[in-house]
């Protein structure tokens, strides 16, 4: 099955550095994956379509010059949360689907805990 | 603006009944529809797609779609306690588009 790895799965950073997370497809290409913020006892929120070779397309209320998407390759998005602060603390989780499946179901990689002291 | 509703829960069923799980959505035109498992602290995992009206069965698990309802269920059968989890009902449109998730509803399988 389609397999997206997520790295780090954890981080603590000082609040105003920068954190960087990846997110890669293993054994499938994905010119669109999508990344999700999630706050305690909530649910999913979308924040951002990465498009490979393209700019990201970001939701309303998410700030694009904070959290910076790359999508360099049919294999891999990075999402840099910038000047991090304590209010960023969350899960941030990315998900792909295979390119050419439609509208076939998510694949999630395992989440990156931030925590922003 | 997309809306995926369900009940937060907690669900509480003993071990070895029935667990049923619904959600309803207000978009229309949504095309597929997604049942996934959230333990806590971990990433969403899927259980169960549908993409057309009826049951569709595997294993343990049902899930019915009535898209004039706008209405999506998932039954669990014979309730484990590691079914414990938050399940998270999510709809999609047409095309290689995000999913849009409901807040979850929590489920407690007591032993």
């Amino acid at each position: 099955g389609a397999v997206v790895s997520q790295h780090p799965s954890r981080v603590i950073c000082k609040s105003g550095t920068s954190v960087k997370i990846e997110c890669r497809s293993l054994d499938f290409q994905a010119t669109t994956m999508f990344w999700y913020r999630q706050f305690p006892k909530q649910s999913l929120m979308l924040m951002a379509t990465s498009n490979e070779g393209s700019k990201a397309t970001y939701e309303q209320g998410v700030e694009k010059d904070k959290f910076l998407i790359n999508h360099a390759s049919l294999t891999l998005s990075t999402l840099t949360v910038t000047s991090a602060h304590p209010e960023d603390s969350s899960f941030y989780i990315c998900s792909a689907r295979d390119q050419g499946q439609g509208n076939s179901p998510l694949h999630f990689g395992n989440g990156t805990r931030l925590t922003v002291t | 603006q997309k809306e995926v509703e369900q009940n937060s829960g907690p669900l509480s069923v003993p071990e070895g009944a029935i667990a049923s799980l619904n959600c309803t959505y207000s978009d229309r035109v949504s095309q597929s529809f997604f049942w996934y498992r959230q333990y806590s602290g971990k990433s969403p995992e899927l259980i169960m797609s549908i993409y057309s009206n009826g049951d569709k069965e595997d294993g343990r698990f049902t899930a019915q779609l009535n898209k004039a309802s706008q209405y999506v269920s998932l039954l669990i059968r014979d309730s484990q306690p590691s079914d414990s989890a938050t399940y998270l009902c999510a709809v999609t449109g047409r095309g290689n588009t995000p999913l849009v998730f409901g807040k979850g509803t929590r489920l407690s399988v007591i032993a």
